[in-house]
C-alpha cells in the first residue's frame, strides 16, 4: 500500500527565510503526489500536485515541490516565508493503479516568526 | 470557498448518543469522501460514495455508517459515541471515482463527545 512520511511535525522559520517541508513516499507504482494546507479552523486546500510530466511543480502562494523518483521524495519549498504561511501542511499520495482516495501524511505545522 | 458544504460546524454530544453529519458536494461532483482527523490518528479515510453507491471503505468503525442520497448529498451517522470519537470530520468531493484530479474539502464538522 502507498504511504507518505513527513519528517518533522513542527518547523519554525523566520519571516523571509526559506521554507522546506519534507515528504517521502512509498509506492510500488508511480504515484500521484499532493500537498494540502490547512489553516486554523479551516478545511484542506490543495497547494499543488504532481501527476505526470514536469517534476518541478508550482502551486499557489509561491510554493513549489519537486518529484524526485531516485529519492522517493516530494519536498515542499517556498523561497521566502510570510507570516500568512503559518498553517499545517499535509503531503498525500494516490497510487495511479487504484487511484481512489488520498492517503495523508501526519502533517507538519509551520510556524513563521518575526 | 471550496463549494463543499458541511453541517453542522460544531457538535457537542454525550457518550452513547447518535449524531448525523451532513455533506453537500460541489455542484456536479459525483463522489463524496469522508475523513476523520484526530490528534492521535491524523487524517484517516473512512468511506467513499460514488453516485449513490459505496465505492471504497477505509478505517470506518461498525458503529459508523454513511449513505449518499439521489441528490448526491451524503450523511455520516455515528452511533454509540465514545470519547475517542471526538474529532474533526471532513467531507470531500470529486467529479469522478477518484481523487487524482482534484478533491475539494469542506470546512469540517468538529465533534466533541463529553
Amino acid at each position: 500500500a502507498q504511504s507518505v512520511t513527513q519528517l518533522g511535525s513542527h518547523v519554525s522559520v523566520s519571516e523571509g527565510a526559506l521554507v522546506l517541508l519534507r515528504c517521502n513516499y512509498s509506492s510500488s507504482v508511480p504515484p500521484y503526489l499532493f500537498w494540502y494546507v490547512q489553516y486554523p479552523n479551516q478545511g484542506l486546500q490543495l497547494l499543488l500536485k504532481y501527476t505526470t510530466g514536469a517534476t518541478l511543480v508550482k502551486g499557489i502562494n509561491g510554493f513549489e515541490a519537486e518529484f524526485k523518483k531516485s529519492e522517493t521524495s516530494f519536498h515542499l519549498t517556498k523561497p521566502s516565508a510570510h507570516m500568512s504561511d503559518a498553517a499545517e501542511y499535509f503531503c498525500a499520495v494516490i497510487n495511479t493503479g487504484t487511484a481512489s482516495k488520498l492517503t495523508f501524511g501526519t502533517g507538519t505545522r509551520l510556524q513563521v516568526t518575526l | 470557498d471550496s463549494g463543499v458544504t458541511q453541517t453542522p460546524k460544531h457538535l457537542i454530544t454525550a457518550t452513547g448518543q447518535r449524531v448525523t453529519l451532513r455533506c453537500s458536494p460541489r455542484s456536479g461532483d459525483l463522489s463524496v469522501y469522508w475523513y476523520q482527523q484526530s490528534l492521535d490518528q491524523g487524517l484517516q479515510f473512512l468511506i467513499q460514495y460514488y453516485n449513490g453507491e459505496e465505492r471504497a471503505k477505509g478505517n470506518i468503525l461498525e458503529r459508523f455508517s454513511a449513505q449518499q442520497f439521489p441528490d448526491l448529498h451524503s450523511e455520516l451517522n455515528l452511533s454509540s459515541l465514545e470519547l475517542g470519537d471526538s474529532a474533526l470530520y471532513f467531507c470531500a468531493s470529486s467529479p469522478n471515482t477518484n481523487m487524482n484530479t482534484e478533491a475539494f474539502f469542506g470546512q469540517g464538522t468538529r465533534l466533541t463527545v463529553v
